[in-house]
């Protein structure tokens, strides 16, 4: 473990379900990013949570909704997916400016 | 927006075989990471090296600032250091109170015993 954990690990849903991603950092940091890796393309930032605060929004879709309730927990709420919304979702976490992120192991993400 | 560029796209090597992966990028940068993924999809952090170089067992790295390159070396190959190898740089966003990391595409490496 690298002290950032992800849930679940891999996830299977239809365009009609309602799911959610979940990252735990234990690291005490203050920053918190979700990342997409598609295939053949270079990973994506999609969020950025600082202090809690969202302080970017990467031009995501509406049907993916993050939520940072607190500095160690993200979640990402995703609702009638597209197909093509299937790839690797990424946590990611930072003491701040000047520090090296540590990723989750991921979800891999499947839309049926 | 900041361009991050890797090369080569994909190598083959020997085990046992040295080599050097690159990477460029378009602006200036505050600060530079180089990650390991390995086939499960775990992002490893090799090297955070804004500037200079760095060296952890077989493998160093040096970032030349000015020139806005990175190079990553890896010697004496394993068939444990396949994967994909990005190079990620960071500019700041919020205040100057944390950096978001762009991502190159990324090298993969294949060793074979």
């Amino acid at each position: 473990e690298t002290g950032v954990t992800q849930t679940p690990r891999h996830l299977v849903m239809g365009m009609t379900n309602k799911k959610s991603l979940k990252c735990e950092q234990h690291l005490g940091h203050n920053a918190m990013y979700w990342y997409k890796q598609s295939a053949k393309k270079p990973l994506e930032l999609m969020f950025v949570y600082n202090f809690k605060e969202q302080t970017e929004n990467n031009s995501v879709p509406s049907r993916f909704s993050p939520e940072c309730p607190n500095s160690s927990h993200l979640f990402l709420h995703l609702h009638t997916l597209q197909p093509e919304d299937s790839a690797l979702y990424l946590c990611a976490s930072s003491q701040g400016y000047g520090d090296g992120y540590t990723f989750g192991s991921g979800t891999r993400l499947t839309v049926v | 927006g900041i361009q991050v560029e890797q090369s080569p796209p994909d190598l083959i090597l020997q085990e046992g075989a040295n080599s050097t992966l690159r990477c460029n990028f378009s602006d200036s940068v505050n600060n530079l990471q180089w990650f390991h993924q390995n086939p499960w999809g775990q992002l490893i952090n090799l090297f955070y090296i804004p500037s200079g170089t760095k060296q952890n067992g077989r493998l160093s790295a040096t970032t030349v600032a000015t020139e806005r390159y990175s190079l990553l070396y890896i010697s004496s190959s394993q068939t444990t250091d396949s994967g994909v190898y990005f190079c990620a740089v960071e500019y700041v966003n919020y205040g100057g109170s944390q950096g978001n990391l762009i991502f190159g595409k990324g090298t993969k490496l294949s060793v074979k015993p």
